[in-house]
């Protein structure tokens, strides 16, 4: 079974520092990752995805993440920070089984940013 | 478009009650997901209907937990009897029919559930 590791679980910076938050699986087969975000009162939403390809991947907002197979981890990265990005941030991964694409999550970074 | 949409938003219960959560996917949206997030732990898989079977089951926590789909719209997860233990948010997602896994899950607002 696939497993997620975020080890960064309340980070707070200041605006305008660069963002780096971790994010580590457990599988040994291909799977697909995913940053998800969840502002304040707000649903869950996709930042970005790693499906195949180019492992440096661009979300929304300024957002990036890099996948690195041989570390098995896909940190996500922001260079300069804004006060509305304080959230929380979610590393999920499915694996490739056909037919069913269950996502397996981390335990959540709360991200706040101090204006 | 809709998004997906879940009832209630929040619900307060004492111990022992039934409560029934309600998603309504996006339309046409094949592939159902309901999760659960306790405070302070990730979110977890329950389970995932295609249109109405289900197609994977593993995560319900045990019979008490009962999910349906009829017509393979919209799903209901009832729990009965409520425990204080199963409060949390319970998030419902839902996903375009798609092979291989490259389909991107669009979630709901969750619901926020406190047994008493």
């Amino acid at each position: 079974a696939q497993s997620v590791s975020q080890h960064n679980h309340h980070v707070i910076l200041s605006e305008a520092a660069s963002l780096e938050l971790g994010c580590n699986y457990s599988y040994g087969g291909t799977v697909n990752l995913f940053w998800y975000v969840q502002y304040p009162g707000q649903h869950l939403q996709l930042l970005l995805k790693y499906f195949s390809g180019d492992p440096l991947v661009k979300g929304i907002k300024g957002f990036e993440a890099e996948f690195i197979k041989s570390k098995f981890s896909f940190n996500l990265r922001k260079p300069s920070v804004q006060w509305s990005d304080t959230a929380e941030y979610f590393c999920a991964v499915n694996a490739l089984n056909f037919g069913n694409e269950k996502l397996t999550f981390g335990t959540g970074t709360r991200l706040t940013i101090i204006p | 478009e809709a998004g997906v949409t879940q009832f209630p938003s929040h619900s307060v219960i004492e111990k022992g009650q039934t409560v029934t959560l309600r998603c309504d996917p996006i339309s046409g949206h094949d592939n159902l997901y309901w999760y659960r997030r306790v405070m302070g732990k990730e979110i977890k898989f329950l389970l995932h209907f295609v249109k109405e079977s289900k197609q994977d089951e593993s995560g319900m926590p045990n019979n008490r937990f009962l999910a349906e789909r009829t017509g393979g719209t919209y799903s209901t997860l009832k729990v009965q009897p409520a425990e204080l233990e199963d409060s949390g948010v319970y998030f419902c997602a839902s996903s375009a029919k798609g092979r291989g896994s490259n389909t991107e899950a669009f979630f709901g607002q969750g619901t926020r559930l406190t047994v008493v």
